[in-house]
């Protein structure tokens, strides 16, 4: 089965800390793995999109890593500040006849001024 | 520069009416995706379309339908509204499987 899980559920962090969300896939036969940024009540905005032959992307100061073999990866925020509080989802789309986007349940982030 | 738009963002229904959410792009994406997120559970796929004309069931399509008559537009049509389907709905595009852009979600309760 295609699952995808989001290590810590939640995190809070003071102004300034340097974080590392973490996301976990059971399928490395993955076509892309995408990082989205959801606010309180608000729809998704992309964020950082890895194809299947990348390592990492990198946008700012975000830096998301991928490594199929091990079917994880991680989204690096350097410098958080208090705006980067949102929650912070994985969604790892597999292509093919399925063509499902699967998602995780994300990581609530708190970052504390 | 629209994206995807959804409509209504807030819905009030009462058990068994029936009613349609809207999605449109602009940016002439042939894929089309509806999700339902519900609190804590991650955002389930319902239906989803590879272009015009052609539809399939996602992982959560019971008591909703689709339909995907042009490139823009994909309705999302729920008959017999029951509590369960109290959620937040998610419209989303992607041209080929390249990135996916997300309209700002409608907010349904069923009482």
């Amino acid at each position: 089965k295609q699952e995808v899980t989001q290590i810590p559920a939640a995190l809070s962090v003071p102004e300034g800390e340097n974080l590392v969300l973490n996301c976990s896939f059971t399928d490395s036969a993955i076509y892309n793995l995408q990082w989205f940024r959801q606010d309180p009540g608000k729809g998704l905005t992309s964020l950082l999109l890895i194809q299947s032959s990348q390592r990492e992307q990198t946008s700012g100061r975000l830096n998301a890593s991928l490594d199929k073999s091990s079917g994880r990866s991680t989204l690096y925020i350097a410098a958080s500040q208090p705006g980067d509080s949102a929650t912070y989802l994985c969604a790892v789309h597999y292509g093919g006849a399925t063509n499902k986007l699967i998602f995780g349940t994300g990581t609530l982030l708190a970052v504390q001024p | 520069n629209a994206g995807v738009t959804q409509t209504p963002k807030f819905r009030i229904l009462k058990i068994g009416q029936s009613m349609t959410l809207q999605c449109a792009q602009d940016m002439n994406h042939n894929y089309m995706y509806w999700y339902r997120q519900d609190p804590g559970m991650g955002l389930k796929l319902i239906y989803y379309s590879v272009g015009a004309g052609i539809t399939d069931k996602g992982e959560v399509p019971n008591g909703y339908n689709v339909s995907r008559s042009t490139t823009e537009d994909f309705p999302l049509r729920l008959e017999l509204a029951a509590p369960s389907q109290t959620s937040v709905y998610f419209c989303a595009s992607s041209l080929t499987n390249y990135g996916y852009t997300f309209g700002s979600g409608t907010r349904l309760t069923v009482v």
